[in-house]
């Protein structure tokens, strides 16, 4: 069974310059998540969609990031215009559905900004 | 405010010794416990879970124990083996209110030297 895929794995972009991550979920999760993880510290939750539905987005900066998850199955998180402290891992996840606890992590999408 | 904390970022042990990581949380209503695993340049993985009404789940070399009245998860690795060197992260989460959200600790470093 294939797992979470993310890509980019790796970008480096300017500040005030717009970046997007893609994310593919396990086939048939209904639960998807974007965590921003920053250097030694634990994942920390961005959005969480269930099917097309953004049901948790309170974490979510709105004046800079947007996400979207169209006919609910693969997500993009956008981030326009980057800022330097928006250097950090963006991972993504994905469930069977919301009272699955067991989320399964992609690789993660490593941002750097100059 | 830190719900889930790792005290110790780093944790040192001989092969074949037992591995002791440790998490506190501070949310009472905290009804599931999960530990990842997470390798350089990889995503978190799943390893092990417990729910609120029990204070022991083992699977092969893992066990994780929870002390509600503490507050306090541990998991355990016996033998302890070189690959077994990794981030590990505890998450919990509460689910009537908060539909599985998980809340990460920072995360403990294990290093397993032959």
């Amino acid at each position: 069974e294939a797992g979470v895929v993310q890509s980019p794995r790796y970008k480096i972009i300017e500040k005030k310059q717009p970046v997007a991550f893609w994310c593919n979920p396990i086939s048939g999760h209904n639960t998807l998540y974007w965590y921003l993880q920053n250097l030694g510290q634990g994942p920390e939750l961005l959005i969480r969609y269930e099917n097309e539905e953004a049901v948790d987005d309170s974490q979510l900066p709105k004046d800079r990031f947007s996400a979207e998850r169209l006919k609910g199955v693969d997500s993009t998180l956008k981030i326009q215009p980057a800022e330097l402290g928006d250097s950090a891992v963006y991972l993504c996840a994905s469930s069977l559905d919301r009272d699955t606890d067991t989320q399964y992590f992609g690789p993660g999408t490593r941002l750097t900004v100059l | 405010d830190q719900q889930v904390k790792q005290n110790s970022p780093s944790l040192s042990v001989q092969e074949g010794r037992i591995s002791i990581l440790n998490c506190d949380y501070t949310n009472s209503m905290f009804d599931y416990f999960l530990w990842y695993k997470k390798y350089p340049a990889e995503g978190p993985t799943f390893l092990i879970s417990i729910s609120s009404i029990k204070d022991k789940n083992e699977d092969g070399r893992f066990t994780v124990f929870l002390n509600k009245s503490a507050k306090h998860l541990s998991l355990h690795i016996v033998p302890s083996q070189p690959g077994d060197s990794a981030v590990y992260f505890c998450a919990a989460s509460a689910i009537d209110n908060q539909g599985g959200k998980l809340i990460f600790g920072q995360g403990t470093e294990l290093s397993v030297k032959p």
